[in-house]
């Protein structure tokens, strides 16, 4: 079945460096690759869409990788700052727009 | 504000008793979607409406569950006979179908945390 995993491990990280976070998918090769913040007790917020035919998407401190040999999407968000101290989740496209997410990871940016 | 909603925020029951969940999309959006989220996961897709017609349905979705969207325009999620496994986060999302059948971003409401006791 689709299967899409990211790090379930909390990523530690200290305010100014870039943190990057890893999402890696089998047995399906998606179109698209989306990207959302959670903060807690609140709904996911879109962050950014890459398309397999583009390598890289920049927002801002925020960029996009999509590998589609590897099966892999990694995520970066350069500068962090403790505001950026969420849950990221990947999630691709099913069909209809249908979002298969992974469990997230836990990003904390420490002062 | 013009996002997406959800009511209520928060709702306990006690295990056996029927619940009904209300989502209002963005308005101009056609596609209108239900997710469950459970502590330390990810969104797990439930169904899917395309304006008022259900489209796809997951197979999470047993027979105490059904969904509606009269008139394509608000959504409702009922749960009968609540079991202590419903308990979770039942979230709702809208999108735009784009010219081409290009995917486009999901807008999420705040969620309803169901809580079955």
């Amino acid at each position: 079945s689709q299967k899409i995993e990211q790090n379930s491990e909390a990523l530690n990280i200290q305010e100014g460096k870039t943190a990057t976070l890893t999402c890696n998918y089998t047995n399906y090769s998606p179109a698209y690759l989306q990207w959302y913040r959670q903060d807690p007790g609140r709904g996911p917020v879109f962050l950014l869409l890459i398309r397999e035919n583009e390598k890289e998407k920049r927002k801002e401190r925020l960029k996009v990788t999509f590998d589609t040999t590897l099966k892999q999407s990694l995520f970066h968000i350069t500068a962090s700052q403790p505001a950026d101290s969420a849950t990221y989740l990947c999630a691709f496209s099913g069909g209809y727009n249908k979002l298969i997410f992974g469990a997230g990871t836990r990003l904390a940016v420490h002062p | 504000d013009t996002g997406v909603s959800q009511d209520p925020r928060h709702k306990i029951t006690k295990r056996g008793q029927n619940v009904t969940f209300r989502c209002d999309p963005i308005s101009e959006h056609n596609r209108l979607y239900w997710y469950r989220q459970t502590l330390g996961q990810g969104p797990e897709f439930l169904t899917y409406f395309q304006n008022e017609a259900q489209l796809e349905k997951s197979r999470l979705l047993s027979d105490r569950f059904s969904a509606e969207r009269p008139k394509g325009s608000f959504s409702t999620l009922e749960i009968q006979r609540t079991e202590q496994g419903d308990s979770a986060m039942y979230l709702c999302a809208s999108s735009l179908r784009a010219g081409g059948g290009r995917d486009t971003e999901a807008f999420f409401g705040q969620g309803t945390r169901l809580t079955v006791v």
